[in-house]
């Protein structure tokens, strides 16, 4: 089975300052790699995903991270943070069938003024 | 496109009353999940569905049902609502085939309690 830990449960940082969010997994087989973002009161969006290819992966709203395969990591990074950064993001990891999906318990984003 | 909607918005339920949890896509997507959010717990998979008529268990099923007669539905039964199941239920979908992105698409939610 796989499973995903999220090492930082709220992370304050300060507008256009760098930021990295922290997601470990444990899995015996391959599998792929996802961060979502959640507004309030919303459902969760996709940000980015690794499938294969390239360790370096690049999402929406100027996020990437970067797949480690060796430290079982998939940290999410961005240069410069914006007030609308505020959120929960979760990390993911999936079957290499994609029929299931196993969530962290999340990580609370606040950008402070 | 609406994508995935979910019916209602808000429940409150007395403990043992039974309801259904509506969910519905228009993207003709074969998968279809349901998950629970509970506040530090992240999301749990209660039911997916590969297809219509196929359903199969996630991580926490205990206390429901699914059914999938039609590729755009997929409804959530609670039959003996117990206030454990007081939660976020999240429904979601992502489509099969050529490119595969395991990208999912989420509803806005359904806030149940159970008191």
């Amino acid at each position: 089975a796989q499973s995903v830990t999220q090492l930082d449960s709220q992370v304050p940082v300060f507008e256009e300052a760098p930021v990295e969010l922290r997601c470990n997994y444990s899995s015996s087989v391959s599998v792929y790699l996802f961060w979502y973002v959640q507004y309030p009161n919303q459902g969760l969006q996709l940000l980015l995903k690794y499938l294969s290819g390239s360790t370096l992966v690049k999402g929406i709203n100027g996020f990437e991270a970067e797949f480690n395969k060796s430290q079982t990591s998939f940290h999410l990074r961005k240069p410069s943070v914006h007030i609308s950064d505020t959120a929960e993001y979760f990390c993911a990891v999936s079957d290499p069938y994609g029929n299931q999906f196993y969530f962290g318990t999340g990580t609370s984003l606040t950008v402070i003024p | 496109n609406a994508g995935v909607t979910q019916t209602p918005k808000f429940r409150i339920l007395k403990i043992g009353q039974s309801m259904t949890l509506q969910c519905t896509q228009d993207m003709n997507h074969n998968y279809m999940y349901w998950y629970r959010q509970d506040p530090g717990m992240g999301l749990k998979l209660i039911y997916y569905s590969v297809g219509a008529g196929i359903t199969d268990k996630g991580e926490v099923p205990n206390g429901y049902n699914v059914s999938r007669s039609t590729t755009e539905d997929f409804p959530l039964r609670l039959e003996l609502a117990a206030p454990s199941q007081t939660s976020v239920y999240f429904c979601a979908s992502r489509p099969r085939g050529q490119g595969r992105s395991y990208e999912q698409y989420f509803g806005p939610g359904t806030r149940l309690t159970v008191t």
